[in-house]
């Protein structure tokens, strides 16, 4: 069974600064996906980021980068030039590279970006 | 392009009662997931469907079970409902490539 971990509940950073979320994984597949989620607090879960485990080069979108090392299974976000609209859960995910499957998400790491 | 929607945004209910949870996924889509989402946690698979058909499904009850309409929108019906099932109901859809799954703004479902 797969299983993802974030081991920062809560997370805060200044205006501006860069931030990174760290997460780790554990699964026997060599074939999968793995995300990023934000969920303000409006609840809409919103894709950040998506890695596809067999490209080695890190993904990247505007200020939102990974650093995606898989021999270690880790898989961190990092935020650039913060800001205050990227306060939200976020919660990174995992899914097998087979149709028709689920997604599982780790605990979330609570993000405060301050003025 | 419409993403993926939800209705109801809110729910209240009393235990043992039934609730029924509905779900238009994105245009193009054709495969529907659910989430539940407790409280501080991460969503957790209920079930897939696709072409009609649950093709996967979590550890969940039998008290949680669904439906897929010819037009790939679904639904959540929920059994004699407990306070523990008090969440975030949360739909994903997905293409044929199976990809990516979108989030719908969920279903606040509170039982009393």
């Amino acid at each position: 069974a797969q299983t993802v971990t974030q081991s920062q509940p809560e997370m805060s950073v200044q205006e501006a600064e860069t931030v990174t979320l760290s997460c780790t994984y554990d699964t026997s597949e060599n074939n999968y996906y793995l995300f990023w989620y934000k969920q303000p607090p409006s609840r809409q879960m919103i894709l950040v980021i998506r890695q596809e485990a067999y490209k080695q080069q890190n993904a990247t979108e505007n200020r939102f980068s990974v650093n995606f090392q898989k021999a270690a299974k880790s898989f961190s976000l990092k935020i650039s030039d913060s800001q205050l609209g990227d306060t939200a859960m976020y919660f990174c995910a995992f899914m097998k590279r087979t149709s028709y499957d689920k997604v599982i998400f780790g605990p979330g790491t609570s993000l405060s970006v301050i003025p | 392009d419409a993403g993926v929607t939800q209705s109801p945004t809110h729910l209240i209910k009393t235990r043992g009662q039934q609730v029924t949870l509905r779900c238009s996924p994105k245009s193009g889509h054709d495969t529907v997931s659910w989430y539940q989402q407790a409280l501080g946690q991460g969503p957790q698979f209920i079930f897939q469907y696709y072409e009609e058909e649950e093709r996967q499904r979590g550890n969940f009850p039998d008290r949680f079970s669904g439906h897929q309409f010819p037009n790939y929108s679904s639904e959540l019906n929920v059994n004699a409902l407990l306070l523990g099932d008090s969440a975030l109901y949360l739909c994903a859809s997905s293409g044929t490539l199976q990809e990516t799954q979108y989030f719908g703004p969920g279903t606040r479902l509170l039982v009393l």
